[in-house]
């Protein structure tokens, strides 16, 4: 099975520091998604990406964050200088998007968790 | 802009009653609708999806969840639940970017 994998599964980081988080979609999938998950919420949405661009940014995702995919491929979130509010589960999602339709299944990685000391 | 509310944080029920998590949507443009489920430690999982047609969707596990445009709701039904149904459960909808807006989530329990 070849679902989306992400790694590393758990990062523990001092304050301050960088991460950098990467998600292997599915293979044949053109579209990536970044979703932050603190306890008790539901994942909220960060930045997607249409193969190698990336098509929308959320303004959760200050400054320090930036994420790539650079071969429309793997994609890479980096969290620079970060801060304890940065703990979080940061998952990565995927899904094959063909023209105009939409709506079709998004598959959901296990999930990058960040805990920041 | 698109909202989720879960109308409850959580729901107790004994095993093999059939229970209801209820989810009502905002947004200004057409929409899907979907129903995920987490176990702990996990990532999310599809259990059902509404894109068009008929208005009651039958998922994975034995959930169904019925569409209701005029009241702009989803809601998620089991006949009668099992133990491993305990989860977490996320209602959400998207539009055409696929970009998908959550719910806060509703932790379903399964007593014995």
């Amino acid at each position: 099975d070849t679902g989306v994998s992400q790694d590393p599964r758990h990062k523990i980081t001092k304050r301050g520091q960088n991460v950098t988080f990467r998600c292997d979609p599915i293979s044949e999938h053109n579209r990536l998604y970044w979703y932050r998950q603190t306890l008790g919420q539901g994942p909220e949405f960060l930045t997607y990406f249409q193969n190698e661009a990336q098509l929308e940014k959320s303004r959760l995702l200050s400054d320090r964050f930036s994420a790539e995919r650079p071969k429309g491929s793997f994609s890479t979130l980096e969290i620079q200088r970060t801060e304890q509010g940065d703990s979080a589960m940061y998952l990565c999602a995927s899904s094959l998007e063909t023209g105009a339709s939409s709506g079709n299944t998004i598959y959901f990685g296990e999930g990058s968790w960040l805990t920041v000391v | 802009a698109q909202s989720v509310t879960q109308l409850d944080s959580q729901v107790p029920v004994f095993e093999e009653a059939p229970v209801e998590l209820r989810c009502n949507y905002s947004s200004s443009v057409s929409v899907y609708l979907f129903w995920y489920v987490q176990y702990p430690n996990q990532g999310l999982q599809l259990l059902l999806k509404y894109l068009s047609g008929s208005t009651l969707v039958k998922g994975i596990n034995g959930f169904e969840a019925e569409f209701n445009k005029s009241q702009t709701s989803f809601h998620l039904r089991k006949p009668s639940v099992h133990i491993s149904d305990t989860a977490e459960y996320f209602c959400a909808v998207s539009g055409i970017s696929g970009k998908s807006t959550f719910g806060d989530g509703t932790t379903l329990t399964v007593k014995p």
